[in-house]
């Protein structure tokens, strides 16, 4: 059971905005930095955001992140068929000395 | 280019052991800590055990302690896990990610593709 909470799914249609949250603690999220990463189906995941609210290079100005005390969120604009996906948030633990994700999030462009 | 590739991933039986190994490539390894996460059929991903660059900071899911071993050979450019004892839940693709420079892990920028473990009789 992770202990960074996400909801299950988001949806909307092409050219909208879509945001995910979060949701966990001080001992991660609140004092910690976090990161996004994006998955298709059976490949890899991809660093979509790090240290809250930076894109590697590459990721599109689309896709931006903020986090606020206990909780972060993950904003995608202009949504894209491509975007359909799953994304998972992460961090460190300070009291578990562990890397924790959340639950995932599956993005449906309708 | 970075590239990290897994390997060592197959089929084994329940009380079994595997070694997986993650070869890497266009960047400086032994200044980056790195990373395993394994994700279940149709489940989120879950971290495995991160080492850091001079091995100085190993951390281990706690419900993986005893069973599985990180280690890497900065000689070689490569990362390990040896697992022990596996069970069916332990049934995943596991993938060995790059972290940053920092001895915790906060991010994980590149990935490897994966190599699929099944424990099954």
């Amino acid at each position: 059971q992770s202990v960074l909470t996400q909801p299950p799914s988001v949806s909307a249609a092409p050219g909208q905005k879509v945001t995910i949250s979060c949701s966990g603690s001080n001992s991660n999220i609140g004092n910690n930095y976090v990161s996004w990463y994006q998955q298709f189906p059976g490949t890899a995941p991809k660093l979509l955001i790090y240290d809250n609210n930076k894109r590697p290079s590459g990721i599109p100005d689309r896709f931006s992140g903020s986090k606020s005390g206990t909780s972060a969120t993950l904003g995608i604009t202009g949504l894209q068929t491509g975007d359909e996906a799953d994304y998972y948030c992460g961090t460190w633990d300070t009291n578990l000395s562990a890397y924790v994700f959340g639950t995932g999030t599956e993005v449906t462009v309708l | 280019e970075v590239q990290l590739v897994e390997s060592g991933g197959g089929l084994v039986k329940p009380g079994g052991s595997l070694r997986l190994s993650c070869a890497a490539s266009g960047f400086t390894f032994s200044s980056y800590t790195l990373i395993w996460v394994r994700q279940a059929p149709g489940k989120g991903l879950e971290w495995v055990s991160s080492i850091s660059g001079s091995t100085n900071y190993i951390y281990y899911a706690e419900s993986l302690k005893g069973r599985f071993t990180v280690s890497r050979d900065n000689a070689k450019n490569s990362l390990y896990l040896q697992m022990n004892s596996l069970r069916a839940e332990d049934t995943a693709v596991y993938y060995c990610a790059r972290g940053s420079l920092r001895t915790i892990p906060e991010y994980f920028d590149f990935w490897g593709q994966g190599t699929l473990v099944t424990v099954s009789p």
